[in-house]
Order: structure tokens, then sequence, then C-alpha cells
């Protein structure tokens, strides 16, 4: 069965200290690797796919990165804006499979 | 315009009674889904529907029945609901390839 693993659950920053969040996942034929944002009270917002191994994207603060095993979000000096819980998710040949995310408190 | 939007977004109901939850979806997409997040956050899927045909039922109990009446369409009916039940459900859509998945904002339900 496919699965995805976040660490940490929480992480707690001082604005402009980047960091990074993990994503461990075994999947049967990898289709995608996700991530997305969830505010409180909101539903998860769309932020990237990853299809291959060294694949990279980069969005305002964010980059996320993809190997065979893990994929890396990296928050470069973030606001307290970016504070939100982060999502993985792989796509199998038939479903995708969420983590339980991390939750980034980005402090002033 | 809201891309996906679902209703009612509270909802508080007592234990034995039925509720439905409605999803609409204006991005032209084939392929919709139904979420359920738990109180830790775990997001599970639960039904998803392609161009109104039911293509994945995870194990969830018989008193949950989704219906499709079109593509734009994915409602969610819970039969003599249960203290368990409570979570937030998610509708989505995506297209076919599912390479993006677009969610609604998320019903909140509470059983008492």
């Amino acid at each position: 069965e496919d699965q995805v693993t976040q660490s940490p659950e929480a992480l707690r920053l001082q604005e402009g200290e980047s960091s990074s969040l993990n994503c461990s996942y075994t999947v049967s034929g990898l289709r995608g690797l996700f991530w997305y944002r969830q505010d409180p009270g909101k539903g998860p917002e769309f932020l990237f796919t990853l299809y291959s191994a060294g694949e990279e994207k980069e969005k305002e603060r964010l980059k996320a990165t993809l190997t065979k095993k893990e994929s890396f979000l990296h928050i470069t000096a973030p606001k307290p804006e970016d504070s939100a819980t982060y999502l993985c998710a792989v796509r199998g040949y038939q479903k995708v499979t969420f983590g339980t995310g991390t939750k980034l408190q980005v402090i002033p | 315009d809201t891309a996906v939007s679902q209703t009612p977004k509270y909802l508080v109901t007592q234990m034995g009674n039925d509720k439905s939850i409605k999803c609409e979806q204006n991005l032209g997409h084939d392929t919709m889904y139904w979420y359920k997040q738990d109180s830790k956050k775990f997001l599970k899927i639960m039904f998803s529907y392609n161009n109104k045909e039911l293509i994945i039922n995870e194990t969830v109990p018989n008193r949950f029945s989704p219906k499709s009446p079109d593509k734009a369409h994915l409602n969610l009916h819970i039969n003599s609901l249960e203290l368990g039940d409570s979570a937030v459900y998610f509708c989505a859509s995506s297209s076919t390839s599912g390479n993006t998945i677009y969610f609604g904002e998320g019903s909140w339900l509470t059983v008492v």
C-alpha cells in the first residue's frame, strides 16, 4: 500500500530562519508527488507537482525537490504569512495518498 | 468565482439522523472526489467519480452514499449518523490525469 510520512509534525521558525520539510514515500508507480498548503478552516491549496527524481520547482520563498524516496520543501527566509500546514501527497496507479502534514509556525 | 464549492460549511446534527453535503465544480473537470479529514489532519480518500461513474470506493461504511447527477456535481449522503462520523469532508475535482486536485473549502460535520 502507498505510504507518505512527513516530518517534523510541527516546526516553529523565526522570521527569516530558513528550513526544510521532509516527505518520505513508498508508492507503486509514482505518477506525481504533490505539495499543498492548508490554512486553518480552509481546503488544501495546490503548490507544486513533481514527477521524476531530480526535478525542482520554485514559487516565491518555496522550493520543492524530489528524489526516488523523498521530497523536500525548502522555505527560504520565511515570513509569518507562510504559517500553515503543508501537506505532501503521492499519486500511484489509482489514487492519491496524503501525509498528515507539517504544521509550520513563523514567528515575527 | 469559486472553483469547487460545497454546502453546507457547518453542520451539527444528532446521532441517527440522515444528512447530505452538496458539491459543485465549475472547472470543467471530469473527475470528482470526496475526502475525509480527521482530527489529526489525516486526509483520506473516500470516493472518486470519473464522468459520473464510481472508480474508487475505499473502505467506507454503506451508510455513506455518493451520487453524481452530472460531471459537475458530486453529492454525499450519510445515513444513520454516528459520533465517529464527525470530521471535515472535502470535495475535490481534477482532470482525468489527476495531476492537480482542487479542493473545496470543506464541510465541518459534528455529530452529537
